[in-house]
């Protein structure tokens, strides 16, 4: 079945660059987004990317996708402790719902 | 623009009430999802909405509704609480279904606690 799997902590140092791993299973997807959910908030979109493209880049936030290996990237340049935060990938499946990752908490070091 | 708005923001009910949810689109955006987000199960889709119609529907009993009014807004309805429906429950709003609707937006949320 359908599953996006990453990595449940990531830890940077302020003013580094944080790298969000995601993968993915299903190839019919169309687009695949990440978004950031601070505590107590909802879901915040940060960027999305259609499945024939390769790159996307929004100021700090790059975006990698490799579709052979259906492995989904988010980088984040300059990290600031603003970005502290779980931060989802998820798919829109074949069914046109999003089907999620567990989150990855990212987690910034002084 | 106004965002997705989504109320009540918390509430607590008792196991074997009933509650609704309220989530109004950005205007002019037609397809209206729900997703439930709890910390052992993570996100899960409950259903979505296009133009008073669900489109979709996950793997949740028949407890768990929804509709859709003329103007886009939503509601979903949970009958017969239980502790497990405890949860921050999401609504998102796109402009169409489907896959031409790429930019997807949450509102903040409905914090349900049942007692």
């Amino acid at each position: 079945g359908e599953d996006v799997e990453q990595s449940l902590f990531l830890s940077v140092r302020e003013g580094d660059s944080s790298v969000i791993n995601c993968t993915y299973t299903d190839s019919s997807s169309t687009y695949l987004y990440w978004y950031k959910q601070e505590p107590g908030a909802g879901l915040q979109l940060l960027t999305y990317i259609f499945s024939n493209m390769d790159m996307k880049q929004d100021q700090r936030l790059t975006v990698l996708l490799n579709k052979k290996d259906k492995h989904l990237s988010l980088r984040i340049a300059d990290t600031q402790t603003g970005d502290s935060a779980i931060y989802f990938c998820a798919e829109r499946g074949s069914n046109y719902q999003l089907i999620w990752g567990a989150g990855t908490k990212l987690i910034i070091k002084p | 623009k106004a965002g997705v708005t989504q109320t009540p923001r918390y509430l607590i009910k008792t196991r074997g009430q009933q509650v609704t949810l309220s989530c109004s689109p950005i205007s002019g955006h037609r397809s209206v999802s729900w997703y439930q987000q709890t910390p052992g199960q993570g996100l899960q889709f409950l259903f979505e909405y296009f133009s008073e119609t669900q489109r979709n529907k996950g793997n949740f009993p028949g407890r768990f509704s929804g509709r859709q009014f003329s103007n886009s807004r939503s509601e979903m309805n949970v009958s017969t609480l239980e502790l497990g429906d405890s949860a921050l429950y999401l609504c998102a709003s796109s402009l169409e279904a489907g896959s031409s609707g790429n930019t997807i937006y949450f509102g903040e949320g409905s914090w349900l606690t049942v007692v």
